[in-house]
């Protein structure tokens, strides 16, 4: 059963630090999505790739956000410097992309505590 | 842009009873409403999806329905349990863009 993974599951950090959150998309999905979810704000698309390539990071605050991938088997979502305001879970979501729209399968998500 | 309300908020019920959760959409070119169950500290997974070509689909105790002439549908669950206590998140997206807008979810209570 494939499934979308993500790490770290948790992690904690302190203001101005940092923060990496690596996404394993399931094998042969060529689009893949950032969420976060709060309990304010709900589930917010941050960014999605079709064939690594970004197609719409409007969502993502970009001074100090950034996503990438490398390749077709890992997507990246970087945050330098971190602020408090920041803590949530980070969802990486994988679908298989075509002419139609199709299930995005998520990952168990990144828990994120900035101090 | 796309902007989904999702309702109510929470939602609890007696096991046995039916619950029905509703949302509206704003953009007439969406035309995939899929509805994703989340329970604590899990994933939301896909329980249901309806395209607009379609006005109702079943998967045993789960049904969805849609009314593309007045933008809303709706995710009724009959003969209600327990572990259908949860948060469900219904959403819309479009072909072209292939991105979801999710509503903010309704929180179900199914007491025993």
């Amino acid at each position: 059963d494939a499934r979308v993974t993500q790490t770290p599951r948790d992690k904690v950090t302190e203001m101005g630090q940092e923060v990496t959150m690596r996404c394993q998309p399931i094998l042969g999905h060529n689009t893949v999505f950032w969420y976060r979810q709060t309990m304010m704000q709900g589930l917010e698309l941050l960014a999605y790739f079709r064939n690594r390539a970004p197609l719409d990071d409007s969502g993502m605050p970009k001074d100090r956000f950034s996503a990438e991938m490398p390749d077709a088997t890992l997507a990246t979502l970087k945050i330098q410097p971190s602020e408090p305001r920041d803590s949530a879970v980070y969802f990486c979501a994988s679908a298989r992309g075509g002419d139609r729209q199709e299930t995005q399968y998520f990952g168990p998500g990144t828990r994120l505590l900035v101090l | 842009g796309e902007n989904v309300e999702q309702h109510p908020s929470t939602l609890s019920v007696q096991e046995g009873d039916s619950a029905v959760i509703k949302c509206t959409y704003s953009d007439s070119a969406s035309n995939y409403f899929p509805w994703y169950k989340q329970e604590l500290g899990k994933r939301p997974q896909l329980i249901i999806d309806i395209r607009s070509n379609v006005g109702e689909k079943k998967d045993q105790r789960i049904a969805v329905t849609l009314n593309k002439t007045a933008k809303h549908f709706s995710l009724h669950i009959t003969e209600t349990q327990p572990e259908d206590s949860a948060v469900y998140f219904c959403a819309a997206g479009d072909t072209g863009f292939q991105k979801l807008v999710f509503g903010t979810g309704t929180r179900l209570l199914v007491s025993p």
